[in-house]
């Protein structure tokens, strides 16, 4: 079946605009994350959707980032106000439960890579 | 939180070379993940190892949860082994998110 896809693959933005970045997780997964992976931080959790809810936001680094995911399915990042340090490759994952301690295992999309001029 | 540790950051093989990559946590954890990023960036799945050990091929994993350490073992390495490899846990409580390492960096020269 199809894996994680995200949209778009690069992109390119001036500091100061909005930016959205969507995620089409693996079909039936209940669970999706966000990662961001950047050159000082290595790989770091944003956020986790269990269904259409979002109970652990702890890893979104500032209230210019939100994300929502609609019909169990479809997640779209949100970064407003971009900034340089907002420069990073966006990393979707989803998994089959959203229950922590059985089989969950996370499998990744391939990424939005976001520049910020 | 949880601190995972990877070593070695970095490693140089010849390829045919045996290598083996180690993964420390601090804490309790209900899962652990290895994941092989390849130059395009994409995270490749190669165990989901809460314990035990697992083959796949040239490689194998072993996960002695109960000493807080993970080993991917890699046989005969080629070069398109080369890459970034990430240990990454999900802990015992609380949310199923994963905490990753700073990952091991594999060069396999011919």
């Amino acid at each position: 079946g199809a894996g994680v896809s995200q949209s778009p693959s690069n992109k390119v933005t001036e500091k100061g605009k909005d930016v959205e970045l969507r995620c089409d997780p693996i079909s039936g997964h209940t669970a999706l994350y966000w990662y961001r992976q950047s050159l000082g931080q290595g790989l770091e959790f944003l956020i986790y959707f269990q269904g259409n809810s979002a109970p652990d936001k702890s890893g979104l680094p500032s209230d210019r980032f939100s994300a929502e995911r609609t019909g169990g399915s479809v997640s779209t990042l949100t970064i407003q106000r971009t900034q340089q340090e907002d420069s990073a490759v966006y990393l979707c994952a989803s998994s089959p439960i959203a229950t922590s301690g059985t089989d969950n295992e996370q499998f990744f999309g391939p990424g939005t890579r976001l520049t910020v001029l | 939180g949880i601190q995972v540790e990877q070593s070695p950051p970095d490693l140089i093989l010849q390829e045919g070379a045996n290598s083996t990559l180690r993964c420390n946590f601090s804490d309790s954890v209900n899962n652990l993940q290895w994941f092989h990023q390849n130059p395009w960036g994409q995270l490749i799945n190669l165990f989901y190892i809460p314990s035990g050990t697992k083959q796949n091929g040239r490689l194998s994993a072993t996960t002695v949860a109960t000493e807080r350490y993970s080993l991917l073992y890699i046989s005969s390495s080629q070069t398109t082994d080369s890459g970034v490899y990430f240990c990454a846990v999900e802990r015992h409580s609380g949310y199923s998110t994963l905490t990753f390492g700073k990952g091991t960096m594999l060069l396999v020269s011919p």
